[in-house]
């Protein structure tokens, strides 16, 4: 079975500090993974995904994250945060193409100016 | 190019009711998936159709019914609502042969609330 462990419900940063938001999964097969943000009373939008190709996934907004096969882990990262990043971030798992998304219970990301 | 629409945006029911919520796929895409979403949760796998049919179902009771129409729009139906069914309902379309590399799109959400 297949899940995701995101750490850490809230993350708090300075504005223009590194953003590292974590995300760990265990998987029987080669993984599929995401990132999507929830801004609120807003549904989902994609980051960026991982599928088997480069594990150094860059995706909008300036986010990028990295696929570690031998520590199960897809760390969301942004080297300077912005006020606008304040939102929900998702850490999302899928065993094959179009197979149902297994999610993380989300991270909280709060700027402080 | 719209994105995927969900109706209503907020629905406001009561304990043994039924409900129906809609979604219009992306243009282009041809799979809708449903989500629920509690308060302060990741979203959870409700089911997926594509070709009109079921084609993978979450850990959901009967309750929960769905159809989707040859325009590849689609309903998610709860029946005998439950004060736990008060949720954010998402629905997100794909393409069925192309979604590892262009992901998921999703609505906006319909709010329900059971009272």
């Amino acid at each position: 079975a297949q899940s995701v462990t995101q750490l850490g419900s809230h993350v708090s940063v300075s504005e223009g500090a590194l953003v590292l938001l974590r995300c760990n999964y265990s998987s029987s097969v080669p993984p599929y993974l995401f990132w999507y943000v929830q801004y609120p009373n807003q549904g989902l939008q994609l980051l960026l995904k991982y599928t088997s190709a480069a594990t150094l996934v860059k995706g909008i907004n300036g986010f990028e994250a990295e696929f570690k096969k031998s520590e199960t882990s897809f760390h969301l990262t942004k080297p300077s945060a912005h006020m606008s990043d304040a939102a929900e971030y998702f850490c999302a798992v899928s065993m094959d193409s179009n197979y149902q998304l297994i999610w993380g219970a989300g991270t909280k990301l709060i700027i402080k100016p | 190019d719209a994105g995927v629409t969900q109706s209503p945006t907020h629905l406001i029911k009561t304990r043994g009711q039924q409900v129906t919520l809609r979604c219009s796929p992306k243009s282009g895409h041809d799979t809708v998936s449903w989500y629920q979403q509690a308060l302060g949760q990741g979203p959870q796998f409700i089911f997926q159709y594509y070709e009109e049919e079921e084609r993978q179902r979450g850990n959901f009771p009967d309750r929960f019914s769905g159809h989707q129409f040859p325009n590849y729009s689609s309903e998610l139906n709860v029946n005998a609502l439950l004060l736990g069914d008060s949720a954010l309902y998402l629905c997100a379309s794909s393409l069925m042969d192309r979604t590892p590399n262009y992901g998921y799109t999703f609505g906006s959400g319909t709010r329900l609330t059971v009272v």
